[in-house]
């Protein structure tokens, strides 16, 4: 049961550019909302993170907003870096259990 | 401050084989999950452990099994190798009143042949 969907599942964008990718959940009883980066070879890293109780945080160029009452929340990548260039995973977690995303492979050009 | 060590970081089994994975957590972590990520896909999660019990279980059959040692660190076992089960098999380190960010391993790549 798929209880976190992700999409885009690849994205292309242009150095400078801004990046979204979105995520969508089912269970309310989620309450801790962590983006993840993934480089090849490696374990995700955790990126940034949001609780329910705002509908938005900012560390950097990047950006989670997010939406309770759609259930919805998403990443925003300001001045896109070619360095930024990874997966990314959404993912959701209640009582210390962790559903993540399928991922978005994000390409920035220089 | 070490992180997650995850070992082997590759390895490669035959159809039908036992394989073991392990874990060492993050130092003041007392909580570890597992999860196997395809290639191209996210993390699916297995099953989690603390206090030397799974606490929590993923859709995976019983030839998956786990184990947590006093020390935190922890196993996984499959038995009876599929082609299928090829994947990077991940540890991720908690510390289970804390619902912020797990602490990921690199990984151990596993082919099945």
């Amino acid at each position: 049961q798929q209880q976190v969907k992700q999409s885009p599942q690849s994205l292309i964008v242009q150095k400078g550019g801004i990046s979204i990718i979105n995520c969508a959940y089912e269970n309310t009883a989620f309450d801790y909302f962590p983006w993840y980066q993934q480089f090849p070879g490696k374990g995700p890293a955790l990126l940034i993170a949001i609780r329910p109780d705002v509908s938005e945080k900012k560390e950097g160029r990047f950006t989670i907003s997010f939406n309770k009452s759609a259930k919805q929340f998403s990443l925003h990548i300001m001045d896109s870096q070619p360095g930024d260039s990874a997966t990314y995973f959404c993912a959701a977690s209640y009582n210390n259990d962790m559903r993540f995303g399928a991922g978005t492979r994000l390409t920035v050009k220089p | 401050d070490a992180g997650v060590t995850q070992s082997p970081t590759h390895l490669i089994k035959t159809r039908g084989q036992q394989v073991t994975l392990r874990c060492s957590p993050k130092s003041g972590h007392d909580t570890v999950s597992w999860y196997q990520q395809a290639l191209g896909q996210g993390p699916q999660f297995i099953f989690q452990y603390y206090e030397e019990e799974e606490r929590q279980r993923g859709n995976f059959p019983d030839r998956f099994s786990g184990h947590q040692f006093p020390n935190y660190s922890s196993e996984l076992n499959v038995n009876a190798l599929l082609l299928g089960d090829s994947a990077l098999y991940l540890c991720a380190s908690s510390l289970v009143q804390a619902t912020y960010g797990y602490t990921f391993g690199s990984g151990t790549r596993l082919t099945v042949v």
